[in-house]
């Protein structure tokens, strides 16, 4: 399975602010998707990350809140614009495995905005 | 519109039985089904997966059940450990590989020494 890290693990952020998260993967990945859950909620794919072209977003999240980044196959970002307070989730990238094709996530990325 | 849903929030059982988690979904679309565990502060861990072709797979203690024509799936933990506890969520696709998955609500599994 793919390894993947993601930067920051936690931050604590003032309303209106914007937070980028990174995600990294230790072997190329021609599927990267971004999800949130937010507390006591279940997974939520937010978007899925295409390399060299724009991110395709979900029903519900769109790009000026959500810009996400794609610049190669092992790494990608996802901004947080303009937060409030309901946007205080957990933020995880996960990929697709070339060889099993099951996807594998990141620890995550805990935001707390207030 | 919860199309994946896992009616137990939680689930105790003694160490060494069996536990069973359920889950059902509403979409006749979905046809590949996934079983992540969860423990705190670390992203969700690929348990076990079935396609809709099949109506059970097996891998060492875990096995998944799948009940099409109910929209149904369980995951069966025989027998159970103590680092078994944690969250279980059963997500759903339409089609196998590089599709977006759908969620379910996650049950909380406590083993009891």
């Amino acid at each position: 399975s793919a390894v993947i890290s993601q930067k920051p693990s936690r931050d604590i952020c003032q309303r209106g602010t914007s937070l980028t998260i990174q995600c990294q993967v230790d072997s190329q990945v021609t599927m990267m998707f971004w999800y949130r859950q937010q507390p006591g909620q279940s997974l939520t794919l937010i978007a899925t990350a295409n390399q060299g072209s724009e991110a395709t977003y979900e029903s519900g999240f769109v790009i000026d809140k959500f810009p996400i980044s794609r610049p190669n196959l092992t790494f990608s970002t996802l901004t947080v614009s303009n937060m409030s307070p309901e946007d205080s989730s957990i933020y995880l990238c996960s990929v697709t495995s070339a060889d099993t094709y099951e996807q594998y996530f990141g620890p995550g990325t805990r935001l707390t905005v207030t | 519109d919860q199309q994946v849903k896992q009616n137990s929030p939680s689930l105790s059982v003694q160490e060494g039985r069996i536990s069973i988690l359920n889950c059902d979904y509403t979409n006749s679309m979905f046809d590949y089904f996934l079983w992540y565990k969860k423990y705190p502060a670390e992203g969700p861990t690929f348990l076990i997966s079935i396609s809709s072709i099949k109506d059970k797979n097996e891998d060492g203690r875990f096995t998944v059940f799948l009940n099409k024509s109910a929209k149904h799936l369980s995951l069966h933990i025989v027998p159970s450990q103590p680092g078994d506890s944690a969250v279980y969520f059963c997500a759903a696709s339409v089609g196998f590989g590089n599709e977006k998955l759908t969620f379910g609500t996650g049950t909380r599994l406590t083993i009891i020494p």
